[in-house]
């Protein structure tokens, strides 16, 4: 079984500019969030959908970032315009939304703003 | 915010030694999971114990919980070089179906 697709795996992009990332998660998972991780932390919750509805984005910066999960299974993720402080891995992860939620990562897109 | 603290922040030992590492907490929570990072690459799932359990073994892992006092250890026993990684707790916190990630434990195995 496929895991969690994420690309592209590197983007380097001069600031200002946008970029989008985009996520597969594991067929049948419910539940997909985006992550941010800094280099040297742990990673933090962006937002996470339920199906095709956001229902936690409150760390989502809402002025630059934004996000979709068309149909309740591929995610986009979206920064415009960049900023510096954006450089970090971008990383997706799904569950199936219920019992203990174990969940499941992408291996990240790591972005440079240059 | 990071609900997690963990420690060490860094850990290097032998090849065969046991790793201890640490997690403190602030809020009450479902469960803790213990996940692993090799450098560049996304996280595992390595061990979950929920917030009723005091102790879970999984291969040469041990985890233990201690509610009352919001911590958490994560044992790695015989330690291999292909154990070098990044650890990191994450609650499961009551009322938010999202992880909390903790700062992590850079572990180096030495062989």
């Amino acid at each position: 079984e496929a895991g969690v697709v994420q690309s592209p795996r590197y983007k380097i992009i001069e600031k200002k500019q946008p970029v989008a990332f985009w996520c597969n998660p594991i067929s049948g998972h419910n539940t997909l969030y985006w992550y941010r991780q800094n280099l040297g932390q742990g990673p933090e919750l962006l937002i996470r959908y339920e199906n095709e509805e956001a229902v936690d984005d409150s760390q989502l910066p809402k002025d630059r970032f934004s996000a979709e999960r068309l149909k309740g299974v591929d995610s986009t993720l979206k920064i415009q315009p960049a900023e510096l402080g954006d450089s970090a891995v971008y990383l997706c992860a799904s569950s199936l939304g219920t019992g203990d939620n174990e969940q499941f990562f992408g291996p990240g897109t790591r972005l440079t703003v240059l | 915010s990071q609900q997690g603290e963990e420690d060490p922040q860094a850990l290097s030992i032998q090849e065969g030694e046991n790793a201890t590492m640490n997690c403190s907490y602030k809020t009450s929570i479902n469960n803790l999971q213990w996940y692993r990072q090799n450098s560049g690459r996304g996280l595992v799932h390595l061990i979950l114990i929920r917030s009723n359990e005091r102790e879970k073994h999984s291969g040469r892992l041990r985890v233990t919980l201690d509610t009352s006092k919001k911590s958490s250890s994560l044992l790695i026993t015989a330690s291999r070089a292909a154990d070098t990684a990044s650890y990191f707790c994450a609650t499961d916190r009551t009322g938010r179906r999202a992880l909390t990630f903790g700062s992590g434990t850079r572990l180096q195995v030495q062989p």
